[in-house]
């Protein structure tokens, strides 16, 4: 059973533009939502992260906003550029029980100069 | 300040063999898990190893194995190699167990 679930696979937005990318989860003992940002050949790399007690985190250009009650939480890019272009992992995880990730299908990004 | 560092980058290895992969954590860390992600998908949690000691184990069966050292490095191990056991080894490393990873570049196993 898929713990988190993510979509769009992929998405294309113009210089500018707004990206958005969802994800839903399951289990609502989850207490920890971590994206990451991964480009090829390297490994991914924490991008911004949210708690449950929290709707919505803001960090430079890039905002989760999170609705506990629908289960899911969504990554907004503000004015993407295109070195956004990468591959984004949404991710759910208990805090007190350790560093076992549950990770999304992956959103291929790419954003058009 | 080195983060997390693993080795080799690249490796392949025929069916039935076996591999090691080896990881340095983020100077500083003491917990370090195993994810494995195949081509197109998520990382996936193998196992964590804090104080020397397996944690935690995600749905891997028992060929994959791992060891963690005094100095916080670890050791996958994986046995009797499938082809299905081509992917990106991604070591991570944390503090204490809970909380932020920090991701090396992976390991490109191909098993063919």
């Amino acid at each position: 059973q898929q713990q988190v679930k993510q979509s769009p696979q992929s998405l294309i937005v113009q210089k500018g533009g707004i990206s958005i990318i969802n994800c839903a989860y399951e289990n609502t003992a989850f207490d920890y939502f971590p994206w990451y940002q991964q480009f090829p050949g390297k490994g991914p790399a924490l991008l911004i992260a949210i708690r449950p007690d929290v709707s919505e985190k803001k960090e430079g250009r890039f905002t989760i906003s999170f609705n506990k009650s629908a289960k899911q939480f969504s990554l907004h890019i503000m004015d993407s550029q295109p070195g956004d272009s990468a591959t984004y992992f949404c991710a759910a995880s208990f805090l007190n029980t350790g560093n076992q990730f549950y990770f999304g299908t992956g959103t291929s990004l790419t954003v058009i100069p | 300040d080195a983060g997390v560092t693993q080795s080799p980058t690249h490796l392949i290895k025929t069916r039935g063999q076996q591999v090691t992969l080896r990881c340095s954590p983020k100077s500083g860390h003491d917990t370090v898990s195993w994810y494995q992600q195949a081509l197109g998908q998520g990382p996936q949690f193998i196992f964590q190893y804090y104080e020397e000691e397996e944690r935690q184990r995600g749905n891997f069966p028992d060929r994959f194995s791992g060891h963690q050292f005094p100095n916080y490095s670890s050791e996958l191990n994986v046995n009797a190699l499938l082809l299905g056991d081509s992917a990106l080894y991604l070591c991570a490393s944390g503090v204490g167990g809970p909380g932020e990873l920090f991701f090396g570049e992976g390991s490109r196993l191909t098993v063919l």
